[in-house]
């Protein structure tokens, strides 16, 4: 059973706009992952966010993680065909010094179009 | 390239045939863990090791599913009379702060 719900689920825009993708989890974690994945290959990771309302950027790419730790956004300005790809969140819990295994939600699929 | 490498990166198997997928972590990560993803899903935890001790398996490891990290270096993960169903794409992933670093999968049919 998938315990982050993604939205999104699809999103085709023209390249310059801008567009925000949604996590949300009846659950807290530990922390928020997000990864970009293209076809036929592994996720690629992007940021972890970890504290309760904690802002990460990465170049155009604006991450927010709620204040509950229950849900997170993913923000990107003046989109690039470039960022074309799988956009994927995913829930972490630690135990014994480590992560356990993360809790994925199924991705906003992204095309940006020139 | 020191990251997260798997073999065989496409296998085409007839349903009841076994087949064996290795993954080789990034160097000195003590944690590895085995996903599967299916089309249009986000990947879904199998399980995973810490060192050689397989620490936690998801309901989705059927009993014809093994994994194995005998030395506390690569892993293997087996299937044993393989179904259609379980076509997808298993990935890899290894950590050691707990941030998680995937291997390009290995993308399974069964015909």
């Amino acid at each position: 059973t998938q315990l982050l719900e993604q939205s999104p689920q699809f999103l085709s825009i023209q390249e310059g706009e801008n567009l925000t993708v949604y996590c949300n989890s009846s659950s807290v974690f530990s922390s928020l992952q997000w990864y970009r994945q293209e076809p036929g290959e592994g996720p690629v990771l992007l940021v972890t966010v970890v504290t309760g309302g904690e802002v990460k950027k990465l170049k155009r790419l604006t991450f927010q993680f709620g204040d509950a730790r229950k849900d997170s956004s993913l923000h990107i300005t003046a989109a690039q065909p470039g960022d074309t790809g799988l956009y994927l969140c995913a829930g972490a819990r630690y135990s014994g010094g480590g992560a356990d295994g993360l809790t994925f939600g199924k991705g906003t699929h992204l095309i940006i179009q020139p | 390239d020191t990251g997260v490498s798997q073999n065989p990166r496409h296998k085409i198997t007839k349903r009841g045939q076994n087949v064996t997928f290795r993954c080789d972590p990034i160097s000195e990560h003590n944690r590895l863990y085995w996903y599967r993803q299916t089309l249009g899903q986000g990947p879904e935890f199998l399980t995973y090791f810490q060192n050689e001790a397989q620490l936690e398996k998801s309901r989705l490891l059927s009993d014809r599913f093994s994994a194995e990290r005998p030395k506390g270096s690569f892993s293997t993960l087996e299937i044993q009379r393989t179904e259609q169903g379980d076509s997808a794409m298993y990935l890899c992933a290894s950590s050691f702060t707990g941030v998680q670093y995937f291997g390009p999968g290995t993308r399974l049919l069964v015909l």
